[in-house]
């Protein structure tokens, strides 16, 4: 069974950057997408963008166009997110998930990891 | 673009049924049959509960059940469990390589 790990929690300063990992393991990994989808405290999901790691080409949500960049490393199945010019209101839960045999919907999800910005 | 539009939340008692809305636009619920339902609870990730409108995941119970009918899907959970007591949240495809999530549907078991 394919299993979606993610780095640890994260404290950042306004301004700066963060970079989340989600590695997979267990399961076939470059032809399926990875999506990173977004819980700020207390609200709602947010999807933030994908890539299809055989493809290399990500996909953003209009809104964060220019902020945040998904890569992925076919040879250690590990993609990434990486969002810049952090401001509070990005403090949030993120989340990596799997487009798989349903490529529409996410069947598999990281254990999310808590990115706080904070001065 | 702006989230889907669920209930803030529902209710109902055990072995009962509880229905949540979903509603969008031609752009995104009712241009595609790419509709999925996740629940999550407390301190947890989202877990898929139903795909592509209608369709469960293996170990899904049949309690669950989607429809959809224009620009507007609904997830119902029949036979109320005190389990069931999370939150919803439902997702679409919004065309160009784009999803939406709503903004989540909180339901007790009264």
């Amino acid at each position: 069974q394919v299993q979606l790990v993610q780095s640890g929690a994260e404290v950042k300063k306004p301004g700066s950057s963060v970079k989340v990992s989600c590695k997979a393991s267990g399961g076939t990994f470059s032809s399926y997408s990875i999506s990173w989808v977004r819980q700020a405290p207390g609200q709602g999901l947010e999807w933030m963008g994908r890539i299809i790691p055989f493809l290399d080409i990500p996909n953003y949500a209009q809104n964060l166009q220019g902020r945040v960049a998904i890569t992925a490393d076919k040879s250690t199945s590990t993609a990434y997110m990486e969002l810049s010019s952090l401001r509070s209101e990005d403090t949030a839960v993120y989340y990596c998930t799997r487009g798989g045999a349903a490529p529409y919907a996410f069947d598999i999800w990281g254990q999310g990891t808590m990115v706080t910005v904070s001065s | 673009q702006s989230a889907l539009t669920q209930p803030p939340s529902a209710s109902g008692s055990p072995g009962q049924s509880v229905t949540i809305s979903c509603t969008g636009t031609s752009s995104d619920i009712g241009g595609y049959n790419y509709v999925s339902w996740y629940q999550q609870h407390p301190g947890k990730a989202p877990k898929l509960m139903i795909y592509e409108v209608t369709k469960r995941p293996s170990g899904v119970p049949d309690r669950f059940s989607g429809s959809k009918s224009g620009n507007t899907a609904s997830l119902t959970v029949s036979g109320l469990q005190a389990e069931d007591e999370a939150d919803y949240y439902c997702s679409s495809y919004a065309g160009s390589n784009n999803w939406m999530f709503g903004g989540g549907t909180k339901v007790t078991v009264l």
